[in-house]
């Protein structure tokens, strides 16, 4: 069974660094994409970016590039979200998600999800 | 940035009732197109890809068809457990894939 489990959930002050995690089991790791999807309280969701961990390509979506980091540990099926700085915007909860695809590249769709993390950013 | 745009924003239905969710892409997107639906406290869950194909476990009473700039999803009988929050999203343009806002399914 393909599982995806996340940290838990963190509060954090303005100005603090942060890295969330999401741990895979029950398929290759090294062999799948994980992508990172936001949901700001009461909003809808927002693509943040992708990696595959086997090399650990990361692609950003344009609104998240700069602002946080996708990273990924193949020895121990883990991959991660991290921010540098929070602000208070950064409040959200974050999936990860295991991708499929048809077998073309660059054509991904998010079929396993994790629980999802909770990030209160509040001074 | 292709933007994805879903209508209604809410739809109020009663069990039983078919209803369909719509979903437009500012440009043609071929059939990179999913939908999911998210019940409050909960993750997404994949409910289609490929525009049409229902994912592993999701009841044929879901089905999405479309291509291009134009999708929908309809429930052909409503449950009470469909009412949800329902996003679409575009997978064509790598690596900047979009949801729409998401339509959300009340009971009537």
């Amino acid at each position: 069974e393909v599982q995806l489990v996340q940290s838990g959930a963190e509060v954090k002050k303005p100005g603090e660094s942060l890295k969330i995690s999401c741990e895979g089991s029950g398929y290759s790791f090294s062999t799948s994409w994980i992508g990172w999807v936001r949901q700001m309280p009461g909003k809808g969701l927002e693509w943040m970016g992708i990696i595959f961990p086997g090399d650990s390509e990361t692609t950003y979506s344009p609104s998240f590039q700069g602002q946080v980091t996708i990273s990924a540990d193949k020895s121990i099926s883990t991959a991660y979200l991290r921010w540098s700085s929070l602000k208070a915007s950064d409040t959200a909860m974050y999936y990860c998600a295991r991708a499929s695809g048809t077998g073309s590249y660059g054509y991904y769709y998010l079929e396993y999800w994790g629980q999802g993390t909770l990030v209160t950013v509040s001074s | 940035e292709i933007v994805m745009t879903q209508s209604p924003a809410t739809l109020s239905v009663s069990p039983g009732e078919r209803t369909t969710l719509s979903c437009r892409a500012s440009q043609s997107i071929s059939s990179n197109l999913a939908w999911y639906q998210q019940k409050p406290g909960q993750a997404p869950r994949l409910l289609i890809y490929g525009a049409s194909t229902r994912a592993t476990g999701i009841p044929a009473r879901f089905s999405g068809s479309g291509s291009g700039t134009e999708f929908t999803l309809t429930i052909s009988s409503l449950q009470s457990e469909d009412f949800a929050v329902y996003y679409c999203q575009q997978y064509n343009n790598w690596p900047s894939y979009t949801f729409g806002q998401g339509t959300k399914l009340e009971i009537k």
